[in-house]
């Protein structure tokens, strides 16, 4: 059964750091998605992405982060200078065009000290 | 407001047993999703199950079920036969906007279920 993957599944980085989050979504999949769950709370969406072009962010996705989908399969979370409270799971997710269910990636855990 | 809310932060159910976790919704588009999620301690994200405002069915999926009220703005996830690789966190969240626009989905807080013995 196809699925989505992510890598890293564990990042330590210091903080003002670049990271860089990689994803590969189910590959007829369209539509693409970092969401953001802080430990103990809930999942917050932060991008969506479709057509090789940004659809919808929330205020969390400011300046420090971008999205790219630099070849065919891989879609990545870039955070360019990273914060203490950026620490969290980042979940990459993935739908088609017809029923846009999203199926979730295992999550890679995100640690700024 | 909340969009989606889950008023059950913790749940115990006996094996075997059928339990009900609680979730209702807050929007006024006509058009939208419904899903439910399992995240069991390893982290990850697991997809149960879907409801579509206009569908005039409550979904299945195995030991899994939705008890959509629309009137009432609830979508209730039904787990019967509970089994123990059933405990874990539970997350509703809806989807706002017609099908097919890759809209975002909105979670709830999450229900932890723990099945006993």
């Amino acid at each position: 059964e196809p699925e989505v993957t992510q890598t890293p599944s564990h990042q330590v980085t210091q903080m003002g750091q670049e990271v860089i989050l990689r994803c590969v979504p189910i590959s007829n999949h369209l539509y693409f998605y970092w969401y953001r769950q802080i430990l103990g709370q809930k999942v917050e969406f932060l991008v969506s992405f479709y057509n090789n072009e940004i659809s919808e962010k929330s205020e969390i996705f400011d300046d420090q982060f971008s999205v790219e989908r630099p070849d065919g399969s891989n879609f990545t979370l870039k955070i360019r200078s990273t914060k203490l409270e950026d620490s969290a799971m980042y979940f990459c997710a993935s739908a088609d065009i017809s029923t846009d269910t999203q199926y979730f990636g295992p999550g890679t855990r995100l640690t700024v000290l | 407001a909340q969009k989606i809310t889950q008023t059950q932060p913790g749940m115990f159910v006996q094996e075997k047993e059928a339990v009900t976790l609680d979730c209702t919704y807050d929007t006024s588009d006509p058009s939208y999703g419904l899903f439910w999620y399992k995240q069991p301690s390893s982290g990850e994200m697991i997809f149960l199950i879907y409801q579509g405002s206009y569908d005039q069915q409550n979904a299945t999926e195995g030991r899994y079920s939705l008890n959509f009220q629309k009137a009432r703005k609830s979508a209730n996830l039904v787990i019967s036969a509970s089994q123990l690789g059933d405990s874990a966190m539970y997350f509703c969240a809806m989807r706002e906007a017609p099908t097919g626009g890759g809209n975002k989905l909105t979670f709830g807080t999450g229900t932890q279920l723990k099945v006993e013995l």
